[in-house]
């Protein structure tokens, strides 16, 4: 079935420092490509998004592409903040046979800023 | 617009006791999800609602839980007898078709401990 597999974490970087996770995903069809991330104590939060391959998708500062050839979308930032600590969750959702449309997660990466 | 609302925010139950979880989705969302989160992992998808009809209910224990949602609008899942195991923050989301795909906006999450 399909799958996404995360780098694993904690990620422990000072402030200003560039941020890589890493993403791939295993799917039989075109899924959808999502970032979510989680402060310490809220809900999930949509970071951005991507549709189709080579796709890019932005939001404050983070990107990610959307590529086919290597099954990934990892998450980047040029220069991360304190206030970027959260948990990150890479995710797709795919329609067909045997889905309609839900997310499957990774299993997410801590990070943690330091000042 | 308001978000995805639950309550309770946090319970603590025996096991073998009932518990029951509300959700009220943005408002004109077709969709309604309910995820379980164990802690360290990403989230898995419960039971998946249009309007108020099943979409996918695979993943769902229903030998003790159990969800619905009448009239199409809020929804509840319960869980009788509660496990140690079912200890874990259940999330609610509702989606809309965003700029040609379905976008899932999440709520604040139950978190649930069962003693």
């Amino acid at each position: 079935g399909d799958s996404v597999t995360q780098m694993e974490g904690p990620v422990t970087l000072s402030e200003e420092a560039f941020l890589t996770i890493n993403c791939t995903y295993t799917a039989t069809g075109y899924p959808s490509l999502f970032w979510y991330v989680q402060y310490p104590g809220e809900g999930l939060q949509l970071l951005l998004k991507a549709t189709k391959a080579d796709d890019k998708g932005s939001n404050k500062g983070f990107e990610a592409t959307y590529r086919k050839e290597t099954t990934s979308f990892h998450l980047e930032k040029g220069s991360v903040q304190v206030s970027d600590s959260a948990v990150y969750f890479c995710a797709l959702s795919a329609y067909g046979s045997s889905n309609t449309g839900k997310l499957i997660f990774g299993q997410g990466t801590t990070l943690q800023v330091k000042p | 617009e308001a978000g995805v609302a639950q309550s309770p925010r946090y319970k603590i139950i025996e096991k073998r006791q009932s518990v029951a979880f509300w959700c009220n989705p943005i408002s004109g969302h077709a969709t309604l999800y309910w995820y379980q989160q164990i802690l360290g992992q990403g989230p898995k998808l419960l039971i998946q609602f249009q309007n108020n009809g099943v979409v996918d209910d695979s993943q769902l224990p229903k030998d003790r839980f159990s969800a619905e949602r009448l009239k199409g609008v809020d929804s509840t899942l319960k869980i009788q007898p509660a496990k140690l195991e079912d200890s874990a923050v259940y999330l609610c989301a509702s989606s809309s078709p965003t700029g040609g795909v379905e976008t899932q906006y999440f709520g604040p999450g139950t978190r649930l401990l069962v003693l």
